[in-house]
Parts: C-alpha cells; sequence; structure tokens
C-alpha cells in the first residue's frame, strides 16, 4: 500500500537556521513526489514536485529512492516559511490522486 | 490568479442530514477533486471527476456520497445521510489537462460540522 510518513508534527528552527522537513515513502512502483504547503488562513497550495527538480522561494526537495525519502530543506529560514507543510505521493500516471503525510508545522521564530 | 471557489465555507448539519458542499472550479480546468481532512488527520482522497464520471473514488466514498456537475461550472458534493463521522474539512481541488503530474489547484475548504 503507498503511504506516506512525515515524522515530525512540529518543527521550530530560528530565523536564519537551517530547516529541513523530513518525508518518507512507502510505494512499489515510480512515485511522483510533491510538497503542497498551507500558510496560515490560506488554502493549500503546490511548493514544488520532484520531477521539475525546481527551487521555490529557496525550498529544494529531491528524491532518494534508496532511501525513499524526499526531504525538504532550505537553508535561511524565514518567518514567512512558518506554515504547514505536506508532503504527498501520487502514483505514475495518477496524478490528481494524491495521498498526503499528516503534515509538519513549521514555525520559524524571529 | 484564478482561484478554486468553494461555497459556504461552515456548514452545520443534523445528523442524517443531506447537505451538498459546492466547488466552483477553475474555468478551463477539466478534472475535478474532493478531498477531506478530519481534525488531526491526514488530507484523504475521496474521489477525482472527468469528462462527466468518476474516474476514481476512495474507500470512503461509498453509496453515501455522489459528485454532480450540474451545469458546466459548478461540481459539487452530496452527503446523503450525514454521519457524525463525516465532520471534517473538505476540500475541492482541480487542474488543467495533461493527466500527469498536473499541478492541483485547492479550494479553501468547507468545515462540516454534524451535530
Amino acid at each position: 500500500a503507498q503511504r506516506v510518513t512525515q515524522p515530525e508534527k512540529l518543527l521550530s528552527v530560528f530565523k536564519g537556521a537551517p530547516v529541513e522537513l523530513k518525508c518518507n515513502y512507502s510505494y512499489s512502483g515510480s512515485p511522483e513526489l510533491f510538497w503542497y504547503v498551507q500558510y496560515s488562513r490560506q488554502r493549500l497550495q503546490l511548493l514544488l514536485r520532484h520531477i521539475s527538480r525546481e527551487s521555490i522561494k529557496g525550498f529544494t526537495a529531491d528524491l532518494n529512492k534508496g532511501e525513499t525519502s524526499f526531504h525538504l530543506k532550505k537553508p535561511f529560514a524565514q518567518e514567512e516559511d512558518s506554515a504547514m507543510y505536506y508532503c504527498a505521493l501520487s502514483r505514475h500516471n495518477q496524478g490528481g490522486k494524491l495521498i498526503f503525510g499528516q503534515g509538519t508545522e513549521l514555525s520559524v521564530k524571529p | 490568479e484564478p482561484e478554486v471557489t468553494q461555497t459556504p465555507s461552515h456548514q452545520v448539519t443534523q445528523m442524517g442530514q443531506e447537505v451538498i458542499l459546492r466547488c466552483v472550479p477553475i474555468s478551463n480546468h477539466l478534472y475535478f477533486y474532493w478531498y477531506r481532512q478530519i481534525l488531526g488527520q491526514k488530507v484523504e482522497f475521496l474521489v477525482s471527476f472527468y469528462n462527466n464520471e468518476i474516474s476514481e473514488k476512495s474507500e470512503i466514498f461509498d453509496d453515501q456520497f455522489s459528485v454532480e456537475r450540474p451545469d458546466g461550472s459548478n461540481f459539487t458534493l452530496k452527503i446523503r445521510s450525514t454521519k457524525l463521522e463525516d465532520s471534517a474539512m473538505y476540500f475541492c481541488a482541480s487542474s488543467v489537462p495533461g493527466g500527469n503530474n498536473e499541478k492541483l489547484f485547492f479550494g479553501s475548504g468547507t468545515q462540516l460540522s454534524v451535530l
């Protein structure tokens, strides 16, 4: 069965510190991995996806198939990064059906 | 940027009553979805809809649930006889054609409270 695990419910860092939000997945085929973000009182929105290999708002994530991980990283956290972050997986050819992790709340303190 | 619109933002209903949650997807999108999030739990896929029919549904999406695109702009989720455990935030989403890895645009959600 497909599963996404985000082990940390809450991650609290100081401004300027590096951030790593962990995501591990379980899937037997070739997954597509995503990070979605939900800022306070806003809607879920796509932050980045592994196939694009992009950096958005300073965040990057690398798919590590050996470790079945897709950790989200940012070298220097900003206060405006405080939000709920969800890792999600979709099966190949099933782009719209996402399997979400439980989410990690990132709190960046001044 | 265009947005997915959901109404109402909060719906309170009595157990056993029917509710209809409404969504207006982004106008040129062709794939539509419903997800839900019970308080403290994961966001869960309910159903996807394309070309006027359900393309996939989860185990959660039983006979009590139905979806419809009644007029070419709205996309609705109906729960026929609500249960206490249906209390959740319900998210509508839509995406552009393209099949794989399309970016989902989510609405801001309807908080359903079943009393």
